[in-house]
């Protein structure tokens, strides 16, 4: 079981808004910033978004991250059928060190 | 450009030790922070550890201390991640990556290695 809770599935048709939650505790996410990647089965995985909300050059601005207190949230608006993957969170741990979720598979449908 | 290349897979029986490598070029090795994460068959991403090159501070997740040792040359700007006594659940994926700065606290990893499968059989 993660630090960092992460549901385990979302879904949504082309077009629609997807939320994944990101849920910690104040000696993390809390105190810490928030790091996204998506990771397509079978490759690496890729930054999509630092430091609670920034976005590294050439990621598409449908990705978008926020946070509050010791919660945080990626969405993706606009889905589109390549954005099928795995999404973590990571965060560091003033205790434990580096954190990630337990990952969220997304599926378009 | 910046990246990193992980040694090719390796299979190992259980008892045996192993040596892992990543080596960085297209930038500075020894002012960026390199990880390591465990990514377990069909599961999900596992932060085990980190090191800075430029002086050797090294930090292990909990779960990961006194499992495996993380180390790195400089002059060859290579990271090593090795275990003295494989077990059959060591196998896995595991993944080199790079800190995008200097910061453990803000920093996610910008750029990651192809990969390294490792599977401990009798």
């Amino acid at each position: 079981q993660s630090v960092l809770t992460q549901p385990p599935s979302a879904s949504g048709t082309p077009g629609q808004r997807v939320t994944i939650s990101c849920s910690g505790s104040s000696s993390n996410i809390g105190g810490n910033s928030v790091n996204w990647y998506q990771q397509v089965p079978g490759t690496a995985p890729k930054l999509l978004i630092y430091r609670d909300n920034e976005r590294p050059s050439g990621v598409p601005d449908r990705f978008s991250g926020s946070k509050s207190g010791i919660s945080a949230s990626l969405a993706i608006s606009g889905l589109q059928s390549e954005d099928e993957a795995d999404y973590y969170c990571g965060a560091w741990d003033d205790s434990l060190g580096g954190l990630f979720g337990g990952g969220t598979k997304v599926t378009v449908l | 450009e910046v990246q990193l290349v992980q040694s090719g897979a390796e299979v190992k029986k259980p008892g045996e030790s192993l040596k892992i490598s990543c080596k960085g070029s297209g930038y500075s090795f020894t002012e960026y922070w390199i990880g390591w994460v465990r990514q377990m068959p069909g599961k999900g991403l596992e932060w085990m550890g980190i090191i800075y090159p430029g002086d050797s501070d090294t930090r292990y997740s909990p779960s990961f201390r006194g499992q495996v040792t993380i180390s790195a040359d400089e002059s060859i700007t290579t990271a090593y991640l090795q275990w003295s006594s494989l077990k059959a659940s060591d196998t896995a994926v595991y993944h080199c990556a790079r800190l995008a700065g200097d910061s453990l606290i803000y920093d996610g990893f910008n750029i990651w290695g192809q990969g390294t499968m490792v599977t401990v059989s009798s």
